[in-house]
């Protein structure tokens, strides 16, 4: 079974620069997570879809940050203008929800390999 | 947003029993205990999960006291491949939360 892709691995970008990042989930899974992890801490939750509706973005800086999942597959996270506070590493995490749990983050959510983001 | 918190570090030698705990005291009543770990320059890797008892698979097992506000996970005979860094993650209305985790190292 392929797991959660994402591109590309790094990126340098100076700030005020935009930046775009993409993940293509796992076939069959509706949840799809992009999480922003700092060094140092724990992955922050961005943005939940499920298909191509989005469950939460309570926590995506709405002013810089904007996400979208086409056709309910692949995603892409861009980031314009950015901050240095965004340097960080960007995961997308994929998950099948199962019928009749309540609660999203009740089922396994696998994770890609994370965008280093470096912001000078 | 539901929250949960561990100790930052631990310490432990080969072939030790290594228990980290992590305390969630308000859980919603339908969320599950999630565990993870994550290596340095990879996304966290799921371990194990559970809702209450005790669940074991083949890498851990789990304890969740019968008020489910904290778990245990129990990583028996522990390698120098073990070193990482471990999270609990409750279901939280939505929003999957993740703590600071806990950064385990293993000696020789």
């Amino acid at each position: 079974e392929a797991g959660v892709a994402q591109s590309p691995r790094y990126k340098i970008i100076e700030k005020r620069q935009s930046v775009a990042f993409w993940c293509n989930p796992i076939s069959g899974h509706a949840t799809l997570y992009w999480y922003q992890q700092i060094l140092g801490q724990g992955p922050k939750l961005l943005i939940q879809f499920q298909n191509n509706g989005v469950v939460d973005d309570s926590q995506l800086p709405k002013d810089r940050f904007s996400a979208e999942r086409l056709k309910g597959v692949d995603s892409t996270l861009k980031i314009q203008p950015a901050k240095l506070e965004d340097s960080a590493v960007y995961l997308c995490a994929s998950s099948q929800e199962k019928q009749g749990r309540i609660a999203f983050g009740n089922t396994e959510a696998f994770f890609g390999q994370g965008t280093r983001l470096t912001v000078v | 947003l539901a929250k949960t918190t561990q100790p930052i570090s631990m310490d432990s030698y080969e072939g030790q029993e290594v228990n980290i705990t992590c305390s969630h005291n308000n859980i919603a009543t339908n969320d599950y205990i999630t565990w993870y770990q994550q290596f340095p320059s990879q996304g966290p890797r799921f371990i194990i999960q559970g809702y209450k008892t005790k669940v074991t698979n083949e890498v851990a097992s789990l304890f969740i006291p019968a008020d489910r506000k904290s778990s245990t996970l129990s990583l028996p005979r522990v390698s120098l491949s073990d070193t990482a860094v471990y999270y609990c993650r409750t279901g939280g209305s939505y929003i999957p939360t993740f703590g600071r985790g806990t950064s385990l190292i293993v000696h020789p």
